[in-house]
């Protein structure tokens, strides 16, 4: 079954950088795009990032562009997000999830908070 | 952007009752619009895409409907394991990809 497990969450000072990674099983990892997808405390969900399939293309939400970015690793199953410049409203439950047209599965999600 | 504004914020219900939640686009999304349920600590569930397709494994009391900017989740007969959070999301015109606030709904 399609399984995707978020991991790199953490504390980290404002300013400071993490690496998020997602690892995927049960599907074909390089025939699928996928996404970054977090939200904030009591708040809903944002969407973050996008690679092609291919790794192609990719595009950010604006609140990211800069700062993060989205990268994929076929031979390891891996998507990243590296985040740089982080912010306190970056703080979040980062997901991962699969585009199937429709997003259709996620992981359970990573946490990172900014504090300093 | 395309934004999506749910509706109510929360809907008191009783197990067996009927729920019925709202996603207004400010714009046409044609029919690409999906819902999702969420519950604390657990992955986002695919409910329903393209407005009225009911995604794999997912019980025929949900439904979807709508085109164009006002869509329907409708939840035939609650429950104990519906009562979560509901997003509608986008994918017509993006990028951003946008979610709505979300539906809460809890036990009456």
């Amino acid at each position: 079954q399609v399984q995707l497990v978020e991991s790199g969450g953490g504390v980290v000072q404002p300013g400071r950088s993490l690496r998020l990674s997602c690892a995927a099983s049960g599907f074909t990892f390089s025939r699928f795009g996928m996404h970054w997808v977090r939200q904030a405390p009591g708040k809903g969900l944002e969407w973050v990032a996008v690679i092609w399939y291919d790794g192609s293309d990719n595009h950010y939400a604006d609140s990211v562009k800069g700062r993060f970015t989205i990268s994929r690793d076929d031979s390891k199953n891996t998507l990243y997000l590296q985040m740089n410049s982080l912010r306190v409203e970056d703080t979040a439950v980062y997901y991962c999830a699969r585009d199937y047209g429709p997003i259709d599965y996620w992981g359970q999600g990573t946490q990172v908070t900014v504090s300093s | 952007e395309v934004v999506l504004t749910q509706s109510p914020a929360t809907l008191s219900l009783s197990p067996g009752e009927r729920a019925t939640l709202s996603c207004r686009a400010s714009q046409s999304v044609s029919n690409y619009l999906a819902w999702y349920q969420h519950k604390p600590g657990q992955a986002p569930r695919l409910l329903i895409y393209d407005a009225s397709n009911r995604a794999t494994g997912i019980p025929d009391r949900f439904s979807g409907n709508g085109s164009g900017t006002d869509f329907t989740l409708t939840i035939s007969s609650l429950e104990p394991e519906d009562f979560a959070v509901y997003y509608c999301h986008q994918r017509f015109n993006w990028p951003p990809l946008t979610f709505g606030g979300g539906t809460k709904v809890e036990i009456k």
